[in-house]
């Protein structure tokens, strides 16, 4: 069975960083892409940040441009998500998601996802 | 504001049909094919519908979707009280070069 575990959600403060992990089991996890959805309070979904199986090949969601890094250790089947210079938007339930193939490409899908971990940035 | 727009509600009855609408743009819908989740309460999103129309393994034939140049749809037959669910369209959108949702669909069943 397809498992993935977010974790490293916690309350920080404006400006401070924090590193989210999602460890995954159940599949040969460098042959696929991943991703990073969030969920603000009572709100929508929005995609974040995807790596290409291999890890050589990143995207990010124009807002977190510059500030986050998605990165993927293969060898421990587990993906990370760094976030520095947090601001109070960025406050939500963070999602790691498996996509179907090795590349993350426009028509394909998110499936599964894992249960979420909880950011919440505030003074 | 989605760039993908449903409706923020919808209602049935227990064995109605309802029916969920997704509407986009050229840069969305009208380009690649539209994904479908389903968000129970207190829980993570769980694809329901990729590729416009198919259906996962475990997911009953209750479910069915269909789209059309710019708008998509998702059909509901045989409402059950566990449908109650926030529903979610997705498509990726040339213009912000990702995937995006809709802003979900809460569906109430009567």
């Amino acid at each position: 069975e397809v498992q993935l575990l977010e974790s490293g959600g916690d309350l920080v403060q404006p400006g401070g960083s924090l590193r989210l992990s999602c460890a995954a089991s159940g599949f040969t996890f460098s042959s696929y892409a991943m991703s990073w959805v969030r969920q603000a309070p009572g709100k929508g979904l929005e995609w974040v940040s995807a790596i290409s199986g291999g890890g050589s090949n990143t995207y990010y969601t124009d807002s977190v441009k510059g500030r986050f890094t998605i990165s993927r250790d293969n060898s421990k089947n587990t993906l990370y998500l760094q976030m520095n210079s947090l601001r109070a938007e960025d406050t939500g339930i963070y999602y790691c998601a498996k996509d179907p193939i090795y590349d993350w490409l426009p028509g394909n899908w998110f499936d599964p996802w894992g249960q979420g971990t909880l950011v919440t940035v505030s003074s | 504001q989605s760039f993908l727009t449903q409706p923020p509600s919808a209602s049935g009855t227990p064995g109605q049909r309802v029916t969920i609408s997704c509407s986009g743009s050229g840069s969305n819908l009208g380009s690649l094919a539209v994904n479908w989740y389903r968000q129970l309460p207190g829980t993570a999103p769980q694809l329901l519908i990729y590729s416009d129309t198919q259906r996962p393994s475990g997911v009953p034939d209750r479910f069915s979707a269909s789209k059309s140049g710019t708008s998509a749809s998702l059909a509901i037959s045989g409402l059950q009280s566990e449908d109650e669910a926030t529903y979610f369209c997705a498509a990726w959108d040339d213009s912000l070069n990702g995937r995006v949702f809709g802003g979900g669909t809460k569906l109430t069943v009567l």
